[in-house]
């Protein structure tokens, strides 16, 4: 079955904090996304990743850097967390021969203090 | 213009009534139509998928693409409460990887 495990479900951090998100997958996937996800804004893409140490900025990249240093494993930080980065966080992962169905992970839901 | 466009709702309807969820978008070069469910604090799942314009049905769902209005639907027969989620519309284009996703469809149905 397919599977995209976010390593933490709920966090509570404070400002200034540095935040690492975890996102694993069993598929064998080529690329792999992190969207935040906020009431009255919907889906937001941060940045995805379409192979190994290769990234892409989407539409909200402003305040996080991603890591990919193996093809399961896809890591977003945050290098100072802020208030505003207080959201749900959710990775996904979709093959490279693609019909667009994305696979969500459950989310992490980010409390920043 | 937003690229893509749906109505956040809420929508609250009896046990059994026939639901229907829209999205208009903007982008003629959408190939790719997506319809995804999200259960409180969980991730989105897909439901139905379709490529270019048509319909497509799974049990009671059916989805419908008008590329020709840039429209996509829909529907949900015999609506059951275990269809109360959040409803997301998503949708691509030929060479795109990321997804464009409306702002979700909350949907409650009540017994």
């Amino acid at each position: 079955d397919v599977k995209v495990t976010q390593s933490s479900r709920y966090l509570v951090k404070r400002t200034g904090e540095k935040v690492f998100l975890e996102c694993v997958q069993d598929m064998d996937h080529e690329n792999m996304f992190w969207y935040r996800q906020d009431p009255g804004l919907g889906l937001r893409l941060i940045y995805f990743s379409y192979d190994v140490k290769m990234k892409e900025k989407g539409d909200i990249p402003e305040g996080y850097s991603v890591s990919r240093e193996k093809k399961e494993r896809f890591s977003l930080i945050l290098e100072s967390a802020s208030t505003n980065q207080t959201s749900m966080y959710l990775c996904a992962s979709l093959p490279r021969t693609n019909t667009g169905e994305l696979f969500f992970g459950e989310g992490s839901r980010l409390t920043v203090l | 213009q937003k690229e893509v466009e749906q109505d956040p709702g809420p929508l609250s309807v009896p046990e059994g009534a026939i639901v229907s969820l829209n999205c208009t978008y903007s982008n003629s070069a959408f190939q790719y139509f997506m319809w995804y469910r999200q259960y409180s604090r969980k991730g989105p799942e897909l439901l139905m998928y379709t490529y270019s314009s048509g319909n497509k049905e799974d049990g009671r769902f059916t989805a419908q693409v008008d590329k020709s209005s840039k429209y996509i639907s829909l529907f949900i027969r015999d609506s059951q409460p275990s269809d109360s989620a959040t409803y997301l519309c998503a949708m691509r284009n030929q060479a795109g990887t990321a997804l464009i996703f409306g702002k979700g469809t909350t949907l409650s149905v009540s017994s």
